[in-house]
């Protein structure tokens, strides 16, 4: 089955300051890779994602970018904010899986 | 329109003693899904459904069972509470397999 790794853990970055986390999958067939985004005592909400026809996807502040041939795939915040403090999680999917693959989480706190 | 909605929000159990999770939807949504998540360990899938009256096994599907008699709804049983199963339970729906949309979370502890 698919093994997705997330690195790193926790991440500290100073207000105004980019992020950057990094995801790796095992599976060559997966083609479809969410991030979401949780804050403290919140349910998981997608903020983007991308599919295996694309190599970047971009919405505001935000961006991930893929890389098949290595099997990885990272989320890019610019100018990062307080409210961006959270628990990021990237997934992986493949076509007729149904199922996502979670990696363990990167805690984002952002020092204003 | 709620979206997905999770009952109980709160609920502790003793080892042995049986519940029910109940997780709605309101989208129209095909799949849904039963995650459990444990500090550190991310989000695991436990059973999902592709559709009315289907139910699969996921990641983690032992000691759970599941039911998806309306497309509305999707049940999750503990038949016999253990002190491993004490987590937080997040329930998902979607239209195709992706983009699935958390409901609020369901957290149970076994004492």
């Amino acid at each position: 089955g698919e093994n997705v790794e997330q690195h790193p853990s926790t991440l500290s970055v100073q207000e105004g300051d980019s992020a950057v986390i990094k995801c790796t999958y095992s599976d060559s067939a997966s083609n479809y890779f969410p991030w979401y985004k949780q804050e403290l005592g919140k349910r998981p909400q997608l903020i983007i994602d991308i599919r295996s026809n694309v190599g970047e996807k971009k919405d505001q502040r935000i961006a991930v970018t893929l890389n098949k041939t290595a099997k990885h795939f990272s989320l890019h915040i610019t100018e990062t904010q307080p409210e961006d403090s959270a628990v990021y999680f990237c997934a992986a999917a493949g076509a007729g899986s149904y199922q996502l693959t979670f990696g363990k989480g990167t805690k984002l706190s952002v020092i204003p | 329109n709620a979206g997905v909605t999770q009952t109980p929000k709160f609920r502790v159990l003793k080892t042995g003693q049986s519940m029910t999770l109940l997780c709605a939807q309101d989208m129209n949504h095909e799949y849904m899904y039963w995650y459990r998540q444990d500090p550190g360990m991310g989000l695991r899938l436990i059973h999902y459904s592709v559709g009315e009256g289907t139910t699969a096994k996921g990641e983690v599907p032992d000691g759970y069972n599941v039911s998806r008699l309306k497309k509305q709804n999707f049940l999750l049983g503990l038949e016999s509470a253990a002190p491993s199963q004490t987590s937080v339970y997040f329930c998902a729906s979607s239209v195709f397999w992706y983009e699935q949309y958390f409901g609020p979370g369901t957290r149970l502890t076994v004492t």
